[in-house]
């Protein structure tokens, strides 16, 4: 079955860039979408296509695409930033969603 | 407001059936995907489910293929999952999901329901 692979933590001190890397096979292909989920609490959609903001997700958010890695940045880190975050694509032919294992970021 | 209610966790038997619910509100239904997602505990999201704007179409993660059924009444504004012969991996809460797919976000999750709670043990 087709998988995306993530970096298990990273940690930054406030005011720092944290960057979040996916790695997949069909990334070329298919759209990444990612997310923040912070404990206890349900995830929540912060770059869709690859590189788009929702309304409402602070502009230090960002998302980039090269190849079969997409990115996710983090500038100007803010506590408030600490939670997990996720990855999520298609299988080549789009049918199956698939997620990354996961990213933890700990503001220092 | 978008609004996505589950409903119908429990505790259950290893090999028992639970029907889990979504009540979704604030968008027109019956124009989206909808999805099912699962995170065990202190695990990473795993997707389970999802059916398209008529149920025409299902796709399922290959572990629950065959005791999973994913279904929705557009009437009732409710997506269903039907899960028999329950295992104890199947522990996690489950979180029901708008799927973009076909709308200007493309195929991925937004907004997502509170979840609810599915243990499975003895």
């Amino acid at each position: 079955s087709y998988e995306l692979t993530q970096s298990p933590s990273v940690s930054v001190s406030p005011g720092q860039t944290a960057r979040i890397t996916c790695s997949g096979d069909a990334l070329p292909k298919q759209y990444a979408y990612w997310y923040q989920q912070k404990p206890g609490q349900a995830p929540v959609l912060v770059i869709y296509k690859d590189s788009e903001r929702p309304s409402g997700i602070p502009e230090r958010i960002s998302g980039s695409s090269s190849g079969t890695t997409v990115t996710l940045t983090i500038s100007g880190v803010q506590a408030e930033d600490e939670a997990d975050y996720y990855c999520q694509s298609a299988d080549s032919n789009g049918t199956y969603r698939v997620f990354g294992t996961g990213t933890k970021v700990t503001v220092l | 407001e978008v609004q996505l209610v589950e409903s119908g966790g429990n505790l259950v038997q290893p090999g028992g059936s639970l029907r889990l619910s979504c009540a979704a509100s604030g968008f027109t239904f019956s124009g989206y995907w909808m999805t099912w997602v699962r995170q065990a505990p202190g695990k990473g999201l795993e997707w389970v489910a999802n059916i398209k704007q008529d149920g025409s179409e299902k796709y399922y993660v290959d572990s629950v293929k065959g005791r999973f059924t994913i279904s929705r009444d557009n009437a009732k504004n409710s997506l269903y999952l039907q899960m028999n012969s329950l295992r104890a991996e199947d522990t996690a809460v489950y979180y029901c999901a708008r799927d973009c797919s076909g709308h200007s976000y493309g195929p991925g999750f937004d907004p997502w329901g509170q979840g609810t709670l599915v243990t499975v043990s003895s």
